[in-house]
């Protein structure tokens, strides 16, 4: 099984900064994604890494250590629709996902 | 239809009711998942089909069951819904048997009294 730990909630200043922190610990690891989930929406994909290191994406970035089973999310430019639930999941080996309870993110002007 | 649908959007339930949340998706994925997201405990998988014809459980599969009779559809059925059931359900779905994205439904909030 998984054991998947996120901060619950994270508030920053509108064009800040914020880094999302993802531990886990797993019986089988075949990847981690993180989903961004606006109140009341389904959860949309923002990123995917399988191996260590950083992947960028426009104002999203996602990077992994397998070796410390750990992850983050970095938000640059934040902006106020930026506020929502992020949601970290590490897929195993049969291809499930495992959902940690999520980072609720507020942006304030 | 483009993606992924579910229905109802909203319902509530009296205790003991059957129901059926219904799943449809037009992206020719194999695989098929059903989860349930209730504060503070993030997303739980129901019950997944890697391909049309086979389903399996997941993390917390007791009261519900699945079907997977072909590969757009993927209904979950609450045979006697129970208040502890009041949840939101998202569908999801994805290519090459799982290995693929997962990609959402919008989801149905059901509420059992």
């Amino acid at each position: 099984g998984q054991n998947i730990d996120q901060p619950t909630e994270m508030t920053a200043t509108e064009g800040a900064i914020v880094q999302i922190n993802c531990t886990y610990q797993t019986s089988g690891f075949n990847g981690l994604f993180w989903y961004q989930q606006h109140a009341g929406e389904a959860p949309t994909f923002l990123s995917y890494n399988v191996l260590d290191g950083l992947e960028e994406k426009g104002r999203f970035s996602s990077f992994l250590s397998r070796s410390k089973g750990y992850s983050y999310l970095l938000l640059k430019e934040l902006q106020m629709k930026d506020s929502a639930s992020y949601l970290c999941a590490v897929r195993d080996s049969d291809y499930k996902l495992s959902f940690g309870a999520g980072t609720t993110v507020t942006v304030r002007a | 239809i483009a993606g992924i649908t579910q229905a109802p959007t909203s319902q509530i339930l009296a205790a003991g009711r059957r129901m059926t949340l219904r799943c449809t998706q037009d992206m020719r994925h194999n695989a098929m998942y059903w989860y349930r997201q209730d504060l503070g405990l993030g997303l739980r998988l129901i019950h997944y089909s890697n391909t049309a014809g086979t389903t399996g459980k997941g993390e917390v599969p007791d009261g519900y069951s699945v079907s997977r009779a072909n590969t757009d559809d993927f209904p979950l059925t609450l045979a006697s819904a129970v208040p502890s059931q009041t949840s939101v359900y998202f569908c999801a779905s994805s290519g090459n048997e799982g290995s693929d994205t997962q990609y959402f439904g919008p989801g149905t909030r059901l509420t059992v009294l």
